[in-house]
């Protein structure tokens, strides 16, 4: 009964290469986010959905695409993927300001 | 935009001690401050937030105080534990956009 999950946990692929990342939350919640978490443990965040649409776009590069089926549900792809991408990639949801985040995503990208 | 800052970077206290991490933020707008706990390879884990509309809040052996007019909030750990140890970080936002600190090392030596 896991609040926040993400799948892969772990992701290793090369450069060039295009991958998704999958979120689901069973929390009943309305927004979801996507975060960056870079070698040096920075949290940054690059997006949020609300009920399906896109209310936070931070900048980020175009090969990074979020879709959102359901509120439910927050996947991430990445197109072209660069050596720069590998980071530890965390999904979030929240209600209304506490933020609640899954147990991220290694991309490692050789 | 919101920028925050988080000292320090890494403290070590023995077990029993108490330990303190400081936060500034820049946009007086933001009016959400809340702190995660991270421990490895897992995600931020939401341990205590506050609003600005209080000026502390305490949750056992977790406090946090918040000076609005200084645009400053602080993280209390009293009678640390070894499970204690862990990156702490704390944010600052209002709505769904939260601004992350760089994050601390805590190491609580038994």
């Amino acid at each position: 009964d896991t609040a926040v999950s993400q799948t892969p946990k772990y992701l290793v692929t090369q450069m060039g290469n295009d991958k998704s990342i999958k979120c689901e939350q069973n929390l009943g919640h309305d927004t979801m986010y996507w975060y960056k978490q870079d070698s040096k443990k920075f949290l940054k965040i690059m997006f949020s959905y609300n009920n399906k649409e896109l209310i936070i776009n931070e900048t980020v590069p175009n090969r990074f695409s979020p879709k959102s089926p359901d509120k439910a549900h927050l996947n991430l792809h990445i197109n072209s993927l660069e050596l720069g991408d590998s980071a530890v990639y965390f999904c979030a949801s929240s209600l209304l300001y506490e933020q609640y985040f899954g147990p991220g995503t290694r991309l490692t990208v050789t | 935009g919101e920028n925050v800052e988080q000292h320090p970077s890494t403290l070590s206290v023995q077990e029993g001690d108490s330990a303190v991490i400081k936060c500034t933020y820049s946009d007086s707008a933001s009016n959400y401050f809340p702190w995660y706990k991270q421990e490895l390879g897992k995600g931020p884990q939401l341990i205590i937030d506050i609003r600005s509309n209080v000026g502390e809040k305490k949750d056992q052996r977790i406090a946090v105080t918040l000076n609005k007019t200084a645009k400053h909030f602080s993280l209390h750990i009293t009678e640390t534990q070894p499970e204690d140890s862990a990156v702490y970080f704390c944010a600052a936002g209002y709505g769904n956009k939260l601004v992350f600190g760089a994050g601390t090392i805590l190491r609580v030596k038994s």
